[in-house]
């Protein structure tokens, strides 16, 4: 089944303590990013990456970083998580374009708790 | 830059009624349109796309949508909601070349008995 896997699904962690949440498809996608969902700001891109070793800045991008050392794989790693990256995260793909005529194929989400 | 807006943040709509969610959108050319639905607990599912042709377009469960370029609007419609259908629906808005999708902040759609 074509999918994008995010784990885990949950997480509660203390502020500090790095993390990484892992981001894979099967689709054979070049374009990958990361999305933070929080109430009544909709989805915020933190960053995306157009293909292996390219990745580039979102909008909300400080406090995370990403790498792309293999097509499937895109993680998002937080090196000293803070409260206010208490939020839902999504991982998205798509073939090509940034989304072009195809849109994006989302995994189910990430919700992270930092306290 | 492209630009998305939902007007309504919330909207609540008995079982069986009909349903139209709104969604304005600001593109320089012709946009590549899209609608998703977000179930509880659940990451972000394509119901419908518009990028040519047919400006009103089908989508699953039931769901169209209706591209009007003169009032930059992709409305999305279904004619008797059912319980299941209570999500968050997103609007999105692609072009061609680079340009990434942009996301409006959602409508949260109850249904009730």
């Amino acid at each position: 089944e074509a999918q994008v896997t995010q784990n885990p699904r949950y997480l509660i962690t203390v502020t500090g303590k790095k993390l990484t949440v892992t981001c894979s498809q099967n689709m054979n996608h070049e374009y990958m990013s990361w999305y933070r969902q929080d109430p009544g700001l909709g989805l915020r891109q933190i960053y995306y990456s157009m293909n292996v070793e390219v990745t580039d800045k979102g909008d909300v991008p400080e406090g995370y970083k990403v790498s792309r050392k293999e097509k499937r794989n895109f993680p998002l790693i937080l090196e000293s998580p803070s409260p206010n990256q208490t939020s839902l995260y999504f991982c998205a793909s798509s073939p090509m374009d940034r989304g072009g005529i195809y849109g994006y194929t989302f995994g189910s989400g990430t919700r992270l708790t930092v306290v | 830059a492209q630009s998305v807006t939902q007007p309504d943040i919330h909207i609540t709509v008995s079982e069986g009624a009909s349903l139209e969610l709104r969604c304005n959108y600001s593109y320089g050319a012709t946009p590549y349109l899209f609608w998703y639905v977000q179930s509880p607990g659940q990451g972000l599912q394509l119901l419908l796309k518009y990028f040519s042709g047919d400006t009103l377009v089908q989508g699953i469960k039931g769901f169209e949508a209706e591209f009007k370029r003169s009032q930059s609007s992709f409305n999305l419609r279904k004619p008797s909601v059912h319980w299941s259908d209570a999500a968050e629906y997103f609007c999105a808005v692609g072009g061609r070349g680079n340009t990434p999708l942009v996301f409006g902040k959602g409508t949260r759609l109850s249904v009730i008995a």
